[in-house]
């Protein structure tokens, strides 16, 4: 079965760009999408397809593909970033995966 | 705006089904290229998928749940559900319902909206 990788935890200083990454085979035929989560609510996608953003996430937020890691960049973090970010993809079974997360840590 | 609430019992005893229902409000469940679906999140860790069911009628079955998953649509009360069989405490999570849609050639598979979730316990 597909696999995704993410790092557990990153940090950035408020107002710096940070790049949240997720590795997985299915990426280099697949793209990936991008939830947000924040603690007691449902998640938000905040990115899906080459790099496409959901009406109301802001521009701040930009996704990008290379092999086999796609990533996620917030450009100029904001307080009200600090969150889970989770990524999803599918492989050529059909078979749906999430990434295992990433917390975001905004200083 | 398409909405989703999910409902059903907080506390399914060892053994026993799980059955939630998601309730779709803002559109028809049976308009458009969707896929129903079920996601969920044991306390303190990451999501999981359990599966959907297309617009079609056809489902996807997360591998390691399929023996024991059932997702089903109600057009007429523009409802979908989901059956879990034989739960163990391992079952205890926030079981979220969503609408996913497919993009760009199938290459692309995405989640929004997604309903509130809905804590069930696996307790006796």
């Amino acid at each position: 079965s597909s696999e995704l990788t993410q790092d557990p935890a990153v940090s950035v200083a408020l107002g710096q760009t940070v790049r949240i990454t997720c590795q997985g085979d299915s990426l280099r035929s697949y793209y990936a999408s991008w939830y947000q989560q924040k603690p007691g609510q449902a998640p938000v996608l905040v990115i899906y397809g080459k790099n496409n953003r959901p009406s109301g996430i802001p521009d701040r937020f930009s996704g990008s593909s290379s092999g086999n890691t796609a990533s996620l960049t917030i450009t100029g973090a904001q307080a009200e970033d600090e969150a889970d970010y989770y990524c999803n993809s599918r492989d050529s079974s059909g078979n749906q995966v999430f990434g295992g997360g990433t917390k975001l840590t905004v200083l | 705006q398409v909405q989703l609430q999910e409902s059903g019992p907080g506390l399914v005893k060892p053994s026993q089904t799980l059955s939630l229902t998601c309730t779709v409000s803002g559109g028809s469940i049976s308009s458009g290229d969707y896929y129903w679906s079920w996601i969920r999140q044991p306390p303190g860790k990451g999501l999981e998928w359990i599966g959907y069911i297309y617009y079609s009628g056809s489902t996807y079955y997360n591998p390691s749940l399929k023996s024991r998953v059932t997702i089903s649509v109600d057009t007429s009360k523009n409802q979908f559900s989901l059956k879990l069989s034989s739960v163990t405490a391992a079952d205890t999570a926030v079981y979220y319902c969503a609408r996913a849609n497919s993009g760009f050639g199938e290459l692309a598979f995405y989640v929004d909206p997604w309903g509130q979730g809905t804590l069930v316990t696996v307790s006796s």
